[in-house]
């Protein structure tokens, strides 16, 4: 069984400039996750989706940050435009629903210089 | 809001020691809890996934056990190998959905 696909791995990009997450969950997976992940700390929740609805994106920056899960499958997340304390890593997660275990990608790291 | 609470951030011991690693939560209405662990510069592998009418979940030579009551789990490593060596999440869920995380334990296992 494929894993949850990410890409890029690694982005560098300058604060102000636009960037793009890309995400394939896992075939047959209704939810998809994104989480925030800043070096020395746990994974923070900033959007999930339940096939092509969002559930929660309480915790998404909304003025800078979007994000879409075209026809319940793939999904990518927009940062525009991008500041100094957006670097982390970009993990993607997806599951079969609820109460279900969930699988991560390799992540994106994302550097805003 | 929920926290979940992981000690020791940090731990090292020698290769062959049976260890055990902590996390605490606020929610006693959790649905599940899940162990993961993450090397550096990957994403997370999910180790154990122990739902809340469950005590606990074994796999190989990994144990976890979830106490509802008191808010806590455990994750017990036994015959510790130094590729153990990784930062252990866990990741709590108050709705069955998404998990909510500590910070993690750092372990090296050395040989």
């Amino acid at each position: 069984e494929a894993g949850v696909a990410q890409s890029p791995r690694y982005k560098i990009i300058e604060k102000r400039q636009s960037v793009a997450f890309w995400c394939n969950p896992i075939s047959g997976h209704a939810t998809l996750y994104w989480y925030q992940q800043i070096l020395g700390q746990g994974p923070k929740l900033l959007i999930q989706f339940q096939n092509n609805g969002v559930v929660d994106d309480s915790q998404l920056p909304k003025d800078r940050f979007s994000a879409e899960r075209l026809k319940g499958v793939d999904s990518t997340l927009k940062i525009q435009p991008a500041k100094l304390e957006d670097s982390a890593v970009y993990l993607c997660a997806s599951d079969r629903g609820l109460n279900t275990e969930a699988f991560f990608g390799q992540g994106t790291r994302l550097t805003v210089v | 809001k929920q926290e979940v609470t992981q000690i020791p951030a940090a731990l090292s011991v020698p290769e062959g020691e049976n260890l055990v690693l902590n996390c605490s939560f606020t929610d006693s209405a959790i649905y599940n809890l899940q162990w993961f662990r993450q090397d550096p510069g990957k994403g997370l592998t999910s180790l154990l996934l122990i739902q809340s009418s469950q005590r606990e979940q074994t796999s190989g030579r990994l144990n976890a056990s979830l106490d509802k009551s008191s808010g806590r789990s455990t994750l017990y490593i036994a015959a510790s190998q130094p590729g153990d060596s990784a930062t252990y999440l866990c990741g709590d869920s108050n709705s069955g959905y998404a998990l909510n995380f500590g910070k993690g334990t750092s372990l090296l296992v050395t040989p």
